[in-house]
């Protein structure tokens, strides 16, 4: 267990709707990362929080957004989605604020299908 | 630009055998190297990391990585394959600039080790 909570599991949703993911990272841990792995894709970093702030950004649709909580949850909320939305979200903390090198603990996935 | 490349989508090896997953990175400054593994309808897992010091990481489950500057490279390899060693693995890059980390991820490499 990596500590990384992510609800839910699962996600069956139909074309056009909105969903929230969240996440709940590790207990002291101040960044959330969350990533998207599509079957054709890989790994894609979408973005980044560090104690309640955005700090980097991937390859992040503009109909997705996140925020990061003062409890330090994130949530990852997609909207209009579409069938290509379909894929596995991960979301991953770590220790790590600027100029530090921790490894991040990632979650198990939210496997998002949309129909 | 800050990247990492895994050259092999698959790897096969015999049980026993020894195993070698390739990665190289491209980055400006230090690199911080990881490798994280992937099993069916899992999260990644951390394996191990390069920050610095020396050249040779061993990490968890008898993996161990070379950091090679001059080749900028980091492959992951074990001396004596396990069927259960069958898995996706990531090579991974920190990238920590002013104000934030950011960790990009290769491609991932499936490891298929056969009986």
């Amino acid at each position: 267990d990596s500590g990384v909570t992510q609800t839910p599991k699962h996600l069956i949703t139909a074309t056009g709707q909105r969903v929230t993911l969240r996440c709940s990272p590790r207990s002291g841990d101040l960044s959330v990362y969350w990533y998207q792995q599509s079957l054709d894709q890989g790994l894609q970093f979408l973005i980044q929080y560090y104690n309640g702030e955005e700090r980097a950004k991937g390859n992040i649709l503009e109909r997705f957004s996140a925020q990061q909580f003062p409890d330090l949850h994130s949530e990852l909320n997609l909207s209009s989605l579409e069938l290509g939305d379909s894929a596995l979200y991960f979301c991953a903390s770590s220790a790590s604020g600027p100029l530090t090198s921790t490894e991040a603990f990632f979650g198990q996935g939210t496997r998002l299908t949309v129909v | 630009a800050q990247s990492v490349a895994q050259p092999e989508d698959q790897v096969n090896v015999a049980e026993g055998n020894p195993l070698t997953v390739k990665c190289t990175y491209s980055v400006s400054g230090n690199p911080y190297l990881f490798w994280y593994v992937q099993y069916p309808n899992r999260g990644l897992q951390f394996l191990l990391k390069y920050i610095t010091g020396d050249n040779l990481v061993k990490g968890s489950y008898g993996f161990e990585a070379e950091f090679n500057k001059s080749q900028t490279s980091f492959h992951l390899k074990k001396p004596s394959a396990l069927v259960s060693d069958s898995a996706l693995y990531f090579c991974a890059v920190l990238v920590i600039e002013t104000g934030a980390n950011n960790l990009f991820f290769g491609t991932g490499t499936r490891l298929t080790v056969i009986p």
